[in-house]
């Protein structure tokens, strides 16, 4: 596609329950982030892929939380035994490369609310 | 660790009257410097971005922003805000390929 694609827009579970975010990046695009968007504050980081392999997953907030990207392309964001302290809007965005300063395309988010 | 701090949470212009929102960062080593703007059900779309070079940098849709080292800061300008700019404008450093945001500042244009 033209874009980055984040299925479903949104998403309500329960509180406990397992979900799984998807990311389809620009098609090309090595680099692959995920950032997380709380009411009233900048998007925070959580992970970057470089091709297959997580860069840097220091931003994941605890082991609830597991992304994957098996063949370098499509990302599926994994959120265990959810709380409703997760709910808030999951960006994903991807760039040509991981340099700093390539420019990220940022897609227009899934929003979790869990209840 | 780096840090970004945009110290307006909400400002208010009307229509035609210049704009400038603040951004401070802090990091250790020469930053890469961005500015977003998120429309409602948008997503973060980039304005401009700063590497090294020349410190003034223009940007999409009549933005600009400078970057002064001396004071830590990046602040993006625009000469006259036409009622569309009315979104959330965010400054973000990069390094070794992730962002840090800063928490934003809303921008409501007055007709």
């Amino acid at each position: 596609g033209a874009g980055v694609s984040q299925t479903p827009s949104n998403k309500v579970t329960e509180k406990g329950k397992y979900v799984e975010l998807r990311c389809d990046p620009i098609s090309g695009h090595t680099a692959l982030y995920w950032y997380r968007q709380s009411l009233g504050q900048g998007p925070e980081f959580l992970i970057y892929f470089q091709g297959t392999g997580a860069a840097d997953d220091s931003g994941l907030p605890n082991d609830r939380f597991f992304a994957v990207r098996p063949e370098g392309s499509v990302s599926t964001l994994k959120i265990q035994r959810t709380e409703r302290g997760d709910s808030a809007v999951y960006l994903c965005a991807s760039s040509s490369g991981g340099r700093d300063g390539t420019e990220a395309f940022f897609g227009q988010g899934t929003r979790l609310t869990v209840v | 660790a780096q840090s970004v701090t945009q110290p307006d949470i909400h400002i208010t212009v009307s229509e035609g009257a210049s704009l400038e929102l603040r951004c401070n960062y802090s990091y250790g080593a020469t930053p890469y410097l961005f500015w977003y703007v998120q429309s409602p059900g948008q997503g973060l779309q980039l304005l401009l971005k700063y590497f090294s070079g020349d410190t003034l940098v223009q940007g999409i849709k009549g933005f600009e922003a400078e970057f002064k080292r001396s004071q830590s800061s990046f602040n993006l300008r625009k000469p006259s805000v036409h009622w569309s700019d009315a979104a959330e404008y965010f400054c973000a450093v990069g390094s070794l390929g992730k962002s840090t945001f800063g928490d934003g500042t809303t921008l409501t244009v007055k007709p």
